[in-house]
């Protein structure tokens, strides 16, 4: 079955510092792949997503881009802030799944920013 | 726009008693509908979803059951809570249909079981 694998947390780093989280995912034919955020005490948040190969997402200056060849979506960022400091969840939904349509979750990366 | 809401934020109940948790969806029609289950420290584990009024998809068994009684309204039960199912609940909503699509978390539900 579809499965998605994250680098085991924290990453602490220092603010400015440049960020990578790595994911990979198993599925078969071209899932869309996602990047979602979880604040302390709160929930999910879509933070990017791409739906096919060599696509790039983006958004608040993080960007992850789709890449077939090697199955991963590493998510980055070129200079943390204390107010990144979350939780970062990979997530894969199936193509052409259609009923289920439920997302397929890494089991998270926690970053800790400090000033 | 679409909202999605979830209540109550924080339960904390006695081993053995029953549950009830709440998700509506403004916004949107006929949405797939989601329950997922965070435990502390852990990935979301999906436990329940919905394509339509009445149906509903286990996808764990357990002794937690889901409901949708209306298109927008989404409800996850217990008889007996377990210690076990303490953990944070999320509900999360797509565009019904076929093809793949975002999902839209709600705020979530915090249920701690002593």
């Amino acid at each position: 079955g579809d499965s998605v694998t994250q680098m085991e947390g924290p990453v602490t780093l220092s603010e400015e510092a440049f960020l990578t989280i790595n994911c990979t995912y198993t599925a078969t034919g071209y899932p869309s792949l996602f990047w979602y955020v979880q604040y302390p005490g709160e929930g999910l948040q879509l933070l990017l997503k791409a739906t096919k190969a060599d696509d790039k997402g983006s958004n608040k200056g993080f960007e992850a881009t789709y890449r077939k060849e090697t199955t991963s979506f590493h998510l980055e960022k070129g200079s943390v802030q204390v107010s990144d400091s979350a939780v970062y969840f990979c997530a894969l939904s199936p193509f052409m799944d259609t009923g289920r349509r439920a997302l397929t979750f890494g089991s998270g990366t926690r970053l800790q920013v400090q000033p | 726009s679409q909202t999605i809401h979830q209540w109550p934020a924080t339960l904390v109940q006695p081993v053995g008693s029953p549950l009830s948790l709440e998700c509506t969806v403004e916004g949107t029609s006929n949405p797939n509908l989601y329950w997922y289950r965070q435990a502390a420290g852990r990935g979301l584990q999906l436990l329940f979803y919905s394509v339509g009024i009445g149906q509903i998809s286990s996808e764990v068994p357990q002794n937690l059951s889901a409901s949708r009684p209306q298109d927008r309204q989404f409800i996850l039960s217990s008889k007996k809570l377990l210690l076990s199912d303490s953990g944070f609940y999320l509900c999360a909503w797509t565009l019904g249909g076929t093809g793949t699509d975002t999902q839209y978390f709600g705020p979530g539900t915090r249920l701690t079981v002593l």
